[in-house]
């Protein structure tokens, strides 16, 4: 499987953007690049996913690089409910290949 | 809003114990996942279910079974529990088996085997 990798640990200031990179240099041509998130002491959360092109949502935006080795999350606005785990992963389009797997992700840390 | 709800937020069983794990959805979703979730290990499937009394296997079966008796519910049981199976355990749900679609996760159940 083709694995990403994140950063352990950003900080964002209350009400500003906040960009949450991701690098996939070994992703395949037909892997979807899905963003989760998790509150503290709550399940994960589906925040956005894209293959190609950006993609907005109204939790973020999602921008993935021309060569798709890479991707950013983008909290256009952060609140201090955004503080969570994020957590970037690839979705294989077979069946077969359901579940999810998630790394370490991305601690962000908002501060008021 | 789509609802997973799971029985219990926090367990605590001793070993050997058998120990029901129930989850509920409220979206006739077709498909359910349970995951169980330890720092350092990330998420790692135990079985899903995509339709109404079938099952998978997901990467950690052993030590569990699932049942699915109906649509909106698949429980988790673990038949003789042991102090290795402490950790926080998620449901989810998901309308389809398509990449495009998310799943919703319940709000966890953290299971304490003494």
């Amino acid at each position: 499987d083709a694995k990403t990798t994140q950063p352990n640990s950003m900080e964002s200031n209350e009400e500003e953007p906040v960009h949450l990179p991701c690098n996939h240099s070994t992703i395949s041509g037909t892997d979807y690049i899905h963003w989760y998130r998790q509150l503290p002491s709550q399940g994960p959360e589906y925040v956005i996913h894209g293959l190609t092109s950006n993609v907005n949502n109204r939790m973020a935006s999602l921008a993935i690089a021309e060569d798709r080795k890479s991707s950013t999350l983008i909290l256009h606005r952060a609140t201090l409910r955004d503080a969570a785990v994020y957590y970037c992963i690839l979705r294989a389009p077979f069946f077969g290949n359901e579940k999810l797997t998630f790394g370490t992700g991305t601690r962000l840390t908002i501060i008021p | 809003d789509v609802k997973v709800t799971q029985s219990s937020r926090y367990l605590v069983k001793r070993t050997g114990e058998k120990v029901f794990l129930e989850c509920v959805q409220d979206m006739d979703h077709e498909n359910m996942f349970w995951y169980r979730q330890d720092p350092g290990l990330g998420l790692r499937l135990i079985y899903f279910s995509y339709d109404v009394k079938m099952k998978e296997k997901g990467d950690i079966p052993e030590g569990y079974s699932v049942s699915r008796e109906k649509k909106e519910r698949f429980s988790l049981i673990l038949e003789s529990a042991s102090t290795n199976q402490t950790s926080m355990y998620l449901c989810a749900s998901s309308h389809s088996r398509d990449v495009n679609y998310e799943q919703y996760f319940g709000p966890g159940t953290r299971l304490t085997v003494t």
